[in-house]
């Protein structure tokens, strides 16, 4: 069983858009959610993570928003560059869990 | 900047034959795990060490599958015997606080065909 939903599978969005990626999850003692950006070629790599004490947090072109009540969280990437052309995992665990479950994760393309 | 290192970074095998992975975390991570990422999936967990002992393994195939860390250092994943299944990218991570709320640091994976 999936632990965590992401869509959609594959994005493609013009150089300078939106692009926005979207996650849910049953398991309310989920508590974190980080994302991680995966390049060809290479492991994953920690972007961006929230926790669900705040509903939004932003770190320069990056952004989560968080919805507690309906348990999805997504990933918006303003401004999007051709640099971030990359595969954008979600995943979620809980407090003292060993687990990080991850979403089964987007391809994103931007095209100059 | 350190970095998580794993070798090989391809291995193509025949089924039935023996394959070992080997990974060397970030120096002052006691935490590792070995993920295995099937192609167009997420990264799914197999093993976590804590120092040299397992603290989950409870989704590693444990009949052909193993993984050891005998000095809580590097870490070595064997698959005996290998099946066309197993045919993924095997991804060794690594993070300094125990748990998976911590930010984990992921090598660049070993990448397994089995023919």
């Amino acid at each position: 069983q999936q632990q965590v939903k992401q869509s959609p599978q594959s994005l493609i969005v013009q150089k300078g858009g939106i692009s926005i990626i979207n996650c849910a999850y049953e398991n309310t003692a989920f508590d974190y959610f980080p994302w991680y950006q995966q390049f060809p070629g290479k492991g994953p790599a920690l972007l961006i993570a929230i926790r669900p004490d705040v509903s939004e947090k932003k770190e320069g072109r990056f952004t989560i928003s968080f919805n507690k009540s309906a348990k999805q969280f997504s990933l918006h990437i303003m401004d999007s560059q051709p640099g971030d052309s990359a595969t954008y995992f979600c995943a979620a665990s809980g407090t003292g869990a060993n687990n990080l479950f991850f979403g089964t994760g987007t391809r994103l393309t931007v095209i100059p | 900047e350190a970095e998580v290192a794993q070798s090989p970074r391809y291995k193509i095998t025949e089924k039935s034959q023996a394959v070992a992975f080997w990974c060397d975390p970030i120096s002052g991570h006691a935490t590792l795990y070995w993920y295995r990422q099937i192609l167009g999936q997420g990264p799914e967990l197999l093993v976590q060490f804590q120092d040299e002992s397992v603290v989950d393994d409870s989704q590693l195939p444990k009949d052909r599958f193993s993984a050891e860390r005998l000095k809580g250092v590097d870490s070595t994943l064997k698959i005996q015997p290998a099946e066309l299944g197993d045919s993924a990218m095997y991804l060794c991570a690594s993070s300094l606080v125990q748990g998976a709320t911590g930010e984990l640091f992921f090598g660049e994976g070993s990448r397994l065909t089995v023919l």
